[in-house]
């Protein structure tokens, strides 16, 4: 019974290049958070989907970043023309449905743009 | 808006002692509270999930309560042994999304 996973953990980019991180929720769950911890931050949340659909996009930078969860295949993230201030810690976290919302989180994809 | 304040940023302790985390919120409105601890350069593992209905959750040597009038959850760690070395945090939900205190890192010596 895999948890959530992440891939990849590590990804470097150079300035200007796109960043796509993968996020595969728990076997059941059909909805997914993303977060960010940037150094020496806490976490913060960025953007909640559900298949096929975003239900909560309000901590999402408004340019560059962009996510979705089609109907198959995992959630993905991306960032385009990477800066180096996006260099953080991106969390998934997936629930089963929205009545039981008890969130379990992925390793987590380290971005680091040089 | 949801904000979370976790007190102390950081703690040490020896080995065996029993310990408190603290973690408050500044709306009442909150849906669940979550706590989760974070090892250095890993993810969050789900501790304790206390829904709006309920006091408290154990699990193991772990109690966490909420308090939803005076705005506070803690979490009790009993015994404490040095593999519970590692960041807490807590977390809010009012809408769902989660509003994370900025976690308590905790040193446990033998």
């Amino acid at each position: 019974n895999a948890g959530v996973m992440q891939n990849p953990r590590h990804l470097v980019r150079r300035r200007g290049q796109e960043a796509r991180l993968r996020c595969s929720p728990m076997k059941g769950h059909s909805h997914v958070y993303w977060y960010r911890q940037l150094p020496e931050e806490g976490l913060k949340f960025m953007v909640y989907l559900q298949k096929e659909n975003i239900i909560d996009e309000s901590g999402m930078p408004k340019e560059r970043f962009s996510a979705e969860f089609p109907k198959e295949g995992p959630s993905i993230l991306r960032i385009q023309q990477v800066v180096r201030g996006d260099s953080a810690a991106y969390f998934c976290a997936s629930i089963r449905d929205s009545s039981y919302n008890e969130q379990f989180f992925g390793p987590g994809t380290r971005l680091t743009v040089l | 808006k949801q904000e979370v304040t976790q007190i102390p940023a950081a703690l040490s302790v020896p080995e065996g002692e029993n310990l408190v985390l603290n973690c408050s919120f500044t709306d009442s409105a909150i849906y669940n509270l979550q706590w989760f601890r974070q090892d250095p350069g890993k993810g969050l593992t789900s501790l304790l999930l206390i829904q709006s209905s309920q006091r408290e959750q154990t699990s193991g040597r772990l109690n966490a309560s909420l308090d939803k009038s005076s705005g506070r959850s803690t979490l009790y760690i009993a015994a404490s042994q040095p593999g519970d070395s590692a960041t807490y945090l807590c977390a809010g939900s009012n809408t769902g999304k989660l509003i994370f205190g900025q976690g308590t890192t905790l040193q446990v010596k033998p």
